[in-house]
Protein backbone atom coordinates (compact mmCIF):
# COMPACT_ATOMS: atom_id res chain seq x y z
CA UNK A 1 0.00 0.00 0.00
CA UNK A 2 0.81 4.08 0.11
CA UNK A 3 1.84 3.62 -3.79
CA UNK A 4 2.52 7.52 -5.32
CA UNK A 5 2.82 7.73 -8.63
CA UNK A 6 4.43 10.33 -10.79
CA UNK A 7 4.31 11.25 -14.37
CA UNK A 8 5.90 12.03 -16.75
CA UNK A 9 9.01 10.37 -14.97
CA UNK A 10 11.30 11.94 -17.21
CA UNK A 11 10.90 14.99 -19.73
CA UNK A 12 12.82 17.06 -22.44
CA UNK A 13 11.71 20.14 -23.33
CA UNK A 14 12.86 23.47 -24.90
CA UNK A 15 13.59 26.71 -22.86
CA UNK A 16 10.08 28.99 -22.94
CA UNK A 17 7.64 26.18 -22.78
CA UNK A 18 5.35 25.12 -20.04
CA UNK A 19 5.79 21.65 -18.07
CA UNK A 20 2.96 19.76 -16.40
CA UNK A 21 4.27 16.90 -13.60
CA UNK A 22 1.42 14.66 -11.72
CA UNK A 23 1.42 13.22 -8.72
CA UNK A 24 -1.32 10.84 -8.06
CA UNK A 25 -1.75 8.66 -4.67
CA UNK A 26 -2.36 5.22 -6.10
CA UNK A 27 -4.37 3.43 -2.82
CA UNK A 28 -5.09 6.37 -0.68
CA UNK A 29 -6.11 9.49 -0.31
CA UNK A 30 -4.20 12.61 0.53
CA UNK A 31 -5.02 15.78 1.89
CA UNK A 32 -1.54 17.30 1.54
CA UNK A 33 1.13 16.85 -0.96
CA UNK A 34 4.17 18.22 -1.13
CA UNK A 35 6.69 19.26 -3.82
CA UNK A 36 10.34 19.16 -3.73
CA UNK A 37 13.68 19.84 -5.99
CA UNK A 38 16.70 17.85 -5.96
CA UNK A 39 19.60 19.42 -7.85
CA UNK A 40 22.51 16.87 -8.30
CA UNK A 41 24.52 15.46 -4.99
CA UNK A 42 22.09 17.79 -2.96
CA UNK A 43 19.49 17.23 -0.71
CA UNK A 44 15.41 17.44 -1.35
CA UNK A 45 14.44 21.17 -0.89
CA UNK A 46 10.93 21.76 -0.05
CA UNK A 47 9.26 23.95 -2.87
CA UNK A 48 5.57 24.10 -1.40
CA UNK A 49 2.60 22.47 0.40
CA UNK A 50 -0.25 21.83 -1.88
CA UNK A 51 -3.45 21.14 0.42
CA UNK A 52 -6.72 19.73 -1.70
CA UNK A 53 -9.55 22.72 -2.08
CA UNK A 54 -6.53 25.09 -1.19
CA UNK A 55 -3.75 27.40 -2.38
CA UNK A 56 -0.74 26.25 -2.09
CA UNK A 57 1.64 27.13 0.18
CA UNK A 58 5.05 28.05 -0.85
CA UNK A 59 8.79 28.28 0.85
CA UNK A 60 10.43 31.42 0.55
CA UNK A 61 12.09 31.91 -2.76
CA UNK A 62 10.40 29.78 -4.76
CA UNK A 63 7.97 32.22 -7.17
CA UNK A 64 4.53 30.80 -7.54
CA UNK A 65 4.18 32.41 -10.55
CA UNK A 66 6.69 29.98 -12.01
CA UNK A 67 5.79 26.76 -10.69
CA UNK A 68 1.72 26.35 -10.27
CA UNK A 69 0.88 23.91 -8.42
CA UNK A 70 -2.92 22.67 -8.28
CA UNK A 71 -4.70 19.82 -6.03
CA UNK A 72 -7.74 19.24 -7.47
CA UNK A 73 -8.59 15.96 -5.43
CA UNK A 74 -7.27 14.13 -2.74
CA UNK A 75 -5.56 11.70 -5.30
CA UNK A 76 -4.12 14.01 -7.73
CA UNK A 77 -1.65 17.46 -7.47
CA UNK A 78 0.00 18.43 -10.36
CA UNK A 79 3.13 21.06 -10.73
CA UNK A 80 3.72 23.43 -13.85
CA UNK A 81 7.01 24.72 -14.43
CA UNK A 82 5.72 27.37 -16.44
CA UNK A 83 7.90 29.10 -19.18
CA UNK A 84 10.99 26.61 -17.94
CA UNK A 85 14.72 27.83 -18.50
CA UNK A 86 17.97 25.56 -18.70
CA UNK A 87 18.03 26.31 -14.29
CA UNK A 88 14.71 25.13 -14.39
CA UNK A 89 16.50 21.46 -15.03
CA UNK A 90 16.61 19.37 -12.09
CA UNK A 91 14.88 16.34 -10.35
CA UNK A 92 11.10 17.09 -8.90
CA UNK A 93 9.53 14.80 -6.41
CA UNK A 94 6.10 14.77 -4.94
CA UNK A 95 5.13 13.11 -1.66
CA UNK A 96 1.80 12.73 -0.44
CA UNK A 97 0.61 12.38 3.34
CA UNK A 98 -2.20 9.99 4.03
CA UNK A 99 -5.33 11.13 5.19
CA UNK A 100 -5.18 10.38 8.97
CA UNK A 101 -3.40 11.30 12.21
CA UNK A 102 -1.74 7.86 12.64
CA UNK A 103 0.43 7.98 9.77
CA UNK A 104 4.22 8.90 10.83
CA UNK A 105 5.66 9.46 7.43
CA UNK A 106 5.18 11.10 3.75
CA UNK A 107 4.83 8.62 0.92
CA UNK A 108 7.12 9.89 -1.77
CA UNK A 109 6.87 9.56 -5.76
CA UNK A 110 9.70 7.81 -8.07
CA UNK A 111 10.60 11.66 -9.30
CA UNK A 112 10.61 13.37 -12.21
CA UNK A 113 13.92 14.33 -14.02
CA UNK A 114 13.24 17.64 -16.19
CA UNK A 115 15.69 18.65 -18.54
CA UNK A 116 15.53 21.97 -20.41
CA UNK A 117 17.27 22.71 -23.37
CA UNK B 1 21.43 27.15 11.32
CA UNK B 2 21.43 23.91 9.64
CA UNK B 3 18.46 22.06 11.37
CA UNK B 4 19.57 18.36 10.49
CA UNK B 5 23.21 17.60 10.20
CA UNK B 6 24.62 14.49 8.62
CA UNK B 7 28.45 15.00 9.09
CA UNK B 8 29.55 12.32 6.64
CA UNK B 9 29.41 13.04 3.08
CA UNK B 10 30.36 9.14 2.24
CA UNK B 11 31.05 5.74 4.22
CA UNK B 12 32.69 2.45 2.93
CA UNK B 13 31.32 -0.74 4.70
CA UNK B 14 32.48 -4.08 4.22
CA UNK B 15 29.30 -6.37 3.01
CA UNK B 16 27.88 -8.02 6.23
CA UNK B 17 29.57 -5.50 8.66
CA UNK B 18 27.23 -3.01 10.38
CA UNK B 19 27.75 0.67 10.08
CA UNK B 20 26.40 3.74 11.56
CA UNK B 21 25.61 6.86 9.91
CA UNK B 22 25.35 9.79 12.07
CA UNK B 23 22.80 12.47 12.33
CA UNK B 24 21.99 15.43 14.60
CA UNK B 25 18.72 17.92 14.70
CA UNK B 26 18.18 21.36 15.77
CA UNK B 27 14.71 22.19 17.55
CA UNK B 28 12.97 23.70 19.84
CA UNK B 29 9.63 21.40 19.46
CA UNK B 30 9.03 19.41 22.19
CA UNK B 31 7.48 16.97 19.66
CA UNK B 32 8.81 16.03 16.69
CA UNK B 33 9.45 13.15 14.39
CA UNK B 34 12.75 11.67 12.99
CA UNK B 35 13.21 9.90 9.88
CA UNK B 36 15.63 8.10 7.78
CA UNK B 37 15.31 7.66 3.92
CA UNK B 38 17.65 5.75 1.36
CA UNK B 39 17.44 6.64 -1.86
CA UNK B 40 19.00 5.01 -4.77
CA UNK B 41 21.00 5.89 -8.40
CA UNK B 42 16.91 5.70 -9.71
CA UNK B 43 15.61 8.35 -7.39
CA UNK B 44 13.05 7.10 -5.57
CA UNK B 45 13.12 8.15 -2.08
CA UNK B 46 12.46 4.76 0.45
CA UNK B 47 11.36 4.73 4.23
CA UNK B 48 12.92 3.11 6.05
CA UNK B 49 12.23 4.13 9.47
CA UNK B 50 10.40 6.32 12.15
CA UNK B 51 11.65 7.31 15.74
CA UNK B 52 9.14 9.98 17.76
CA UNK B 53 10.25 12.40 19.52
CA UNK B 54 8.36 10.56 22.95
CA UNK B 55 8.71 7.23 21.80
CA UNK B 56 10.99 5.88 24.85
CA UNK B 57 12.27 2.35 23.01
CA UNK B 58 14.21 3.08 20.36
CA UNK B 59 12.88 2.15 16.98
CA UNK B 60 14.11 -1.12 15.12
CA UNK B 61 13.08 -2.48 11.20
CA UNK B 62 14.70 -5.49 10.00
CA UNK B 63 18.37 -4.80 9.79
CA UNK B 64 17.54 -0.93 10.58
CA UNK B 65 17.31 0.04 14.13
CA UNK B 66 17.35 4.10 15.24
CA UNK B 67 19.97 5.14 17.93
CA UNK B 68 17.75 7.84 19.14
CA UNK B 69 19.68 10.15 21.84
CA UNK B 70 17.30 12.51 22.81
CA UNK B 71 19.84 14.55 25.25
CA UNK B 72 22.37 14.72 22.49
CA UNK B 73 20.00 15.23 19.82
CA UNK B 74 21.25 12.95 17.81
CA UNK B 75 18.87 10.23 16.16
CA UNK B 76 21.56 7.94 14.01
CA UNK B 77 20.53 5.14 11.54
CA UNK B 78 22.64 1.42 11.98
CA UNK B 79 22.52 -0.88 9.69
CA UNK B 80 23.53 -4.05 10.66
CA UNK B 81 24.99 -7.28 8.04
CA UNK B 82 24.87 -4.73 5.12
CA UNK B 83 24.57 -5.98 1.59
CA UNK B 84 25.56 -4.85 -1.83
CA UNK B 85 21.86 -3.47 -2.24
CA UNK B 86 22.22 -1.02 0.78
CA UNK B 87 24.65 1.02 -1.62
CA UNK B 88 22.74 4.62 -1.93
CA UNK B 89 22.29 8.08 -0.67
CA UNK B 90 20.63 8.28 3.20
CA UNK B 91 19.07 11.38 4.45
CA UNK B 92 17.76 11.72 7.92
CA UNK B 93 14.31 14.12 8.13
CA UNK B 94 13.08 15.92 10.38
CA UNK B 95 8.85 17.00 11.02
CA UNK B 96 8.82 19.58 13.58
CA UNK B 97 5.71 19.85 15.84
CA UNK B 98 2.86 17.01 16.89
CA UNK B 99 1.29 14.68 13.92
CA UNK B 100 -0.55 16.94 11.59
CA UNK B 101 -1.55 17.83 7.89
CA UNK B 102 0.36 20.16 6.34
CA UNK B 103 3.85 19.43 8.53
CA UNK B 104 6.69 19.21 6.57
CA UNK B 105 9.99 18.07 6.85
CA UNK B 106 13.49 19.06 6.52
CA UNK B 107 15.98 16.56 4.94
CA UNK B 108 20.01 16.37 5.87
CA UNK B 109 22.59 16.82 3.12
CA UNK B 110 22.54 13.01 3.14
CA UNK B 111 25.58 10.38 3.64
CA UNK B 112 26.06 8.13 0.69
CA UNK B 113 26.74 4.40 1.39
CA UNK B 114 29.08 2.45 -0.26
CA UNK B 115 29.32 -1.59 0.63
CA UNK B 116 32.29 -3.73 -0.64
CA UNK B 117 31.79 -6.69 -1.51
Amino acid sequence: GAVVSQHPSRVICKSGTSVKIECRSLDFQATTMFWYRQFPKQSLMLMATSNEGSKATYEQGVEKDKFLINHASLTLSTLTVTSAHPEDSSFYICSALPQGALQETQYFGPGTRLLVL
Amino acid sequence: AQKITQTQPGMFVQEKEAVTLDCTYDTSDQSYGLFWYKQPSSGEMIFLIYQGSYDEQNATEGRYSLNFQKARKSANLVISASQLGDSAMYFCAMREGPRNYGQNFVFGPGTRLSVLP
